[in-house]
C-alpha cells in the first residue's frame, strides 16, 4: 500500500481557501485517492475521490497531477464547522484486502 | 437503517473481562470493516468482511481479538480478556462492495478498559 505523508497541522480562517496537499510517491497504477474528514467523536466522513486530473463536488475539489505523485484538498470559502482532521488515503479498492489505511492525518483549525 | 448503528456507544470494562462490541451496517452493503482509533491517534485497520468471502483478519492485533459477521449484515466485534491498551474508539464502516464508493462509518464505540 502506498505511503501518504501530509502536514500534521493547519491554521486558516473562516472565508479563506484551505488547500492540504498529500505525498504519496509510490502510488501504484491502480490506487484511487481518498479523503475523508473526522470531527471530533465521530466516525471519518467520505469527502471526494479521484484518480486523475480534477474532481469537484459540492463540499471539496481534489487536484491530482499527471504523475499522481501527490494530490491537493481544496476547501472553498471555510467556516468554523470546518475544523477537523482530514485524511488523505490511497489504496487499490478492488486490489487484495480492499481496505484503505489511515495515516495521522491533518489538523485543521478555523478560526474567526 | 439510514447510516452504520454502533452499540454500545460507550462501554466501561475490568481489565480481563470479555466485550463485545455490535455494528449495523447500511443495508444493502456487501463490505464491513473495522478500524480501531486511540486518542489522538489515526485509524487501525482490524477487520474486512466482504460478502461470503473470507474476511481479512490481518489487522487484529492478537488473538484476544475475533469478529464474525452473521448473515451477511450484523457484525460482533469479540475482545477476550480485555487490557487497558486495548482502550480506544471502535469504529466499524460500511460500503458498497468495494471501499471504491467510499466507506460510511459509524460514530464507533467508545471502550474503556479499568
Amino acid at each position: 500500500l502506498a505511503k501518504t505523508t501530509q502536514p500534521i497541522s493547519m491554521d486558516s480562517y473562516e472565508g479563506q481557501e484551505v488547500n492540504i496537499t498529500c505525498s504519496h510517491n509510490n502510488i501504484a497504477t491502480n490506487d484511487y485517492i481518498t479523503w475523508y474528514q473526522q470531527f471530533p467523536s465521530q466516525g471519518p466522513r467520505f469527502i471526494i475521490q479521484g484518480y486523475k486530473t480534477k474532481v469537484t463536488n459540492e463540499v471539496a475539489s481534489l487536484f491530482i497531477p499527471a504523475d499522481r505523485k501527490s494530490s491537493t484538498l481544496s476547501l472553498p470559502r471555510v467556516s468554523l464547522s470546518d475544523t477537523a482532521v482530514y485524511y488523505c488515503l490511497v489504496g487499490d479498492p478492488l486490489g487484495a484486502g480492499n481496505k484503505l489505511t489511515f495515516g495521522g492525518g491533518t489538523r485543521v483549525l478555523v478560526k474567526p | 437503517g439510514a447510516g452504520v448503528s454502533q452499540s454500545p456507544s460507550n462501554k466501561v470494562t475490568e481489565k480481563g473481562k470479555d466485550v463485545e462490541l455490535r455494528c449495523d451496517p447500511i443495508s444493502g452493503h456487501t463490505a464491513l470493516y473495522w478500524y480501531r482509533q486511540s486518542l489522538g491517534q489515526g485509524l487501525e485497520f482490524l477487520i474486512y468482511f466482504q460478502g461470503n468471502s473470507a474476511p481479512d483478519k490481518s489487522g487484529l492485533p492478537s488473538d484476544r481479538f475475533s469478529a464474525e459477521r452473521t448473515g451477511g449484515s450484523v457484525s460482533t466485534l469479540t475482545i477476550q480478556r480485555t487490557q487497558q491498551e486495548d482502550s480506544a474508539v471502535y469504529l466499524c464502516a460500511s460500503s458498497k462492495e468495494a471501499a471504491n464508493y467510499g466507506y460510511t462509518f459509524g460514530s464507533g464505540t467508545r471502550l474503556t478498559v479499568v
